[in-house]
């Protein structure tokens, strides 16, 4: 098992630039999280999942998106970038009635 | 919303000490769990605590479920290289969502 995979894993953008972030879990996990996290502020809930189809806001949702199609993939989106954006961010998944989220490795983006 | 409460910030000991870090929370949280995060990888859960008083150990690592339901702390015992990394603290009242610590950076100098 690869767990949980996240791409790309840096990425350097332009304010007003668009992109997407992809998350990938192999455990058949429910629930799919993304999370940022920025110097003095540990993991902030961006936006989450419980399920194929569903979505919703965590704690900090504003400038992005999320979809989640395919139960095995959580994509995050930027339509906008602003410089506030840069972070890096953490794709997490679990199985529903666990209480350990597994993390992917963090994708580091820049916005200039 | 709730917030955690992570001290200290920071941690620069020597090789063989004792670390102690704690997490205190205004609100009550039925699970505590405790993360670390390596350089440059995503965390990885080291101990989960379910009960109220609960004292859980995973080898050098020990972690307590404050009686309040407020608090939690975690101990390193005789630290190496390898603790060093941050370390959250994370409290789940849902189902599915946990809120995190601010977490605590461990340096550890051999």
């Amino acid at each position: 098992n690869a767990g949980v995979t996240q791409t790309p894993k840096f990425r350097v953008l332009k304010t007003g630039q668009s992109m997407t972030l992809l998350c990938a879990q192999d455990m058949n996990h429910e629930y799919m999280y993304w999370y940022r996290q920025d110097p003095g502020m540990g993991l902030r809930l961006i936006h989450y999942s419980v399920g194929e189809g569903t979505t919703a806001k965590g704690e900090v949702p504003d400038g992005y998106n999320v979809s989640r199609l395919k139960k095995q993939n959580f994509l995050l989106g930027l339509e906008s970038a602003a410089p506030s954006q840069t972070s890096v961010y953490f794709c997490a998944s679990k199985e529903a009635g666990d209480n350990e989220q597994f993390f992917g490795p963090g994708t580091r983006l820049t916005v200039l | 919303g709730q917030q955690l409460n992570q001290s200290p910030q920071s941690m620069f000991i020597q090789e063989g000490e004792d670390v102690s870090m704690n997490c205190t929370s205004s609100s009550i949280f039925n699970t505590w769990l405790w993360y670390k995060q390596d350089p440059g990888e995503g965390p990885v859960l080291l101990i989960a605590l379910y009960k109220a008083g609960e004292l859980t150990s995973n080898g050098r690592l020990t972690a307590q479920f404050g009686i309040t339901r407020k608090d939690s702390f975690l101990n390193i015992s005789a630290s190496i290289p390898s603790d060093v990394g941050i370390y959250f603290c994370a409290g789940q009242n849902s189902s599915y969502k946990l809120i995190f610590g601010s977490g605590t950076r461990l340096l550890v100098r051999p």
